[in-house]
């Protein structure tokens, strides 16, 4: 079975650029997670999609951020522009149900470096 | 101050030593998980703890909720052990976790 798969691995772009982060979740998990990790801090939650449906979206830092989840399979994140402080790692993570019990898979993540 | 505090920050062991790493947390929570991020790797899953002890291998992992305090311990350490072990912590139904900054374990042979 195919784990979390994220594209690009890495992204290098400048300042004032746009650019879309891909994440292809484990076949029939309805839940897929947003998070990100900035240089020398912890890591972060960005959002929360139930199916297409955004759950829970307070994470996201500012309105440059657009997440989207169309049909309910693979996800979408979208930098634009760009700033500086975006440079991170962004993982997704996906889960089958909401259950206490339900286990959480992570993607290898993608290291963006905002120039 | 984060809600979720990890110690040591840095650990270095060598191999066959018994390891153990720390997490705190000021909050309530439904479950504790300790993750485990290898040098240029993906983030796995080792545990998700809501009360006791879980055991995997030569990992344990123990709660205690009253005190607001996890363990990571790891017997007979190995070199493949070297990574970054990450304690986060969940509040509610879902996968809002609060991560703690991490523990980097190196393990010398």
């Amino acid at each position: 079975e195919a784990g979390v798969t994220q594209f690009p691995s890495h992204s290098v772009i400048e300042k004032g650029q746009t650019v879309t982060l891909r994440c292809d979740p484990i076949s029939g998990h309805d839940n897929l997670y947003w998070y990100r990790r900035v240089m020398g801090k912890e890591i972060k939650f960005l959002l929360h999609f139930v199916k297409e449906s955004k759950q829970d979206e307070s994470g996201m830092p500012n309105n440059r951020f657009l997440a989207e989840r169309t049909g309910g399979t693979y996800s979408t994140l979208k930098v634009q522009p760009a700033e500086l402080e975006d440079s991170g790692v962004y993982f997704c993570a996906s889960s089958q149900g909401y259950i206490n019990q339900e286990k959480l898979f992570f993607g290898s993540g993608t290291q963006l470096s905002v120039l | 101050k984060n809600e979720v505090e990890q110690s040591p920050q840095n650990l270095t062991a060598q191999e066959g030593e018994f390891i153990t790493i720390n997490c705190s947390y000021s909050v309530g929570i439904s479950a504790l998980h300790w993750l485990q991020q290898h040098p240029g790797g993906g983030i796995v899953s080792l545990f998700m703890l809501s009360s006791g002890k879980k055991k995997h291998g030569r990992l344990i992992a123990t709660i205690n909720i009253q005190e607001k305090h996890s363990s990571l311990h790891i017997t007979a350490s190995h070199p493949r052990d070297s990574a970054v072990y990450i304690c986060a912590v969940r509040r509610g139904s879902n996968y809002k976790l609060t991560f703690g900054k991490g523990t980097l374990l190196t393990v010398n042979p």
